[in-house]
């Protein structure tokens, strides 16, 4: 039973254009999500999160997305860049639930110069 | 300051042989985590530790894994008998505090395991 998904495994954008990378869950416990990215041959490195109680937090170029209701969040990068090719990662936690995350599969972000 | 380092990078071993992985925190972080990812899917939980103390194993195939965090700083995690579907990448990671709910978990570079 995947909790949280992330339907698209790939995805490509130009340079300077947006990405939107989305990501589906199911558990309705779920109330902390974080949004993760990782380069080949590197370990995940934190990025941006966003608490149930608000429907947007930005940081720069990123912008994280929730809607409770369709139990959705998208991540926005505007605009990509290069530098900004990587696996995405989505990952949820629940509160009282010892900060495990469960992650989704991934997507492959690719900016082209 | 220096990252969440592992060891070895990269092992590659024969099914029904042994392995170990070797973690460092960063310094001071109570809370530690293994992650198996399998190629084309996302870290899921192996274990946690708070301290020196097991949170959470419920993922974990203990019949064949098992992992200690000794003076709750470094841990070893070690797969015996290795099968050819623990081909992976194993991470660890560590958070600053309790391991709470909106902890950010800091990742290593991860150890890529084959089984042949």
């Amino acid at each position: 039973d995947q909790q949280v998904k992330q339907n698209s495994p790939s995805l490509s954008v130009q340079e300077g254009r947006i990405s939107i990378l989305n990501c589906d869950y199911t558990n309705s416990m779920f109330d902390y999500f974080l949004w993760y990215k990782k380069y080949p041959a590197e370990g995940p490195t934190f990025l941006i999160s966003i608490s149930s109680i608000k429907d947007k937090n930005e940081d720069g170029r990123f912008t994280v997305f929730l809607n409770k209701s369709a139990k959705h969040l998208s991540l926005h990068i505007v605009p990509s860049q290069p530098g900004d090719s990587a696996v995405y990662f989505c990952a949820a936690s629940a509160r009282g639930n010892t900060g495990k995350l469960i992650f989704g599969q991934g997507t492959t972000l690719q900016v082209k110069p | 300051e220096a990252g969440v380092a592992q060891s070895p990078r990269y092992k590659i071993i024969e099914k029904r042989q042994s392995v170990a992985f070797w973690c460092n925190p960063i310094s001071g972080h109570a809370t530690l985590y293994w992650y198996q990812q399998i190629l084309g899917q996302g870290p899921k939980l192996l274990i946690q530790f708070q301290n020196n103390g097991v949170v959470d194993d419920s993922q974990l195939p203990k019949d064949r894994f098992s992992a200690e965090r000794l003076k709750g700083v470094d841990s070893t995690l070690k797969i015996q008998p290795a099968k050819l579907e623990d081909s992976a990448v194993y991470l660890c990671a560590s958070s600053p505090t309790s391991g709470s709910f909106g902890d950010t978990q800091y990742f290593g570079p991860g150890t890529r395991l084959t089984v042949l």
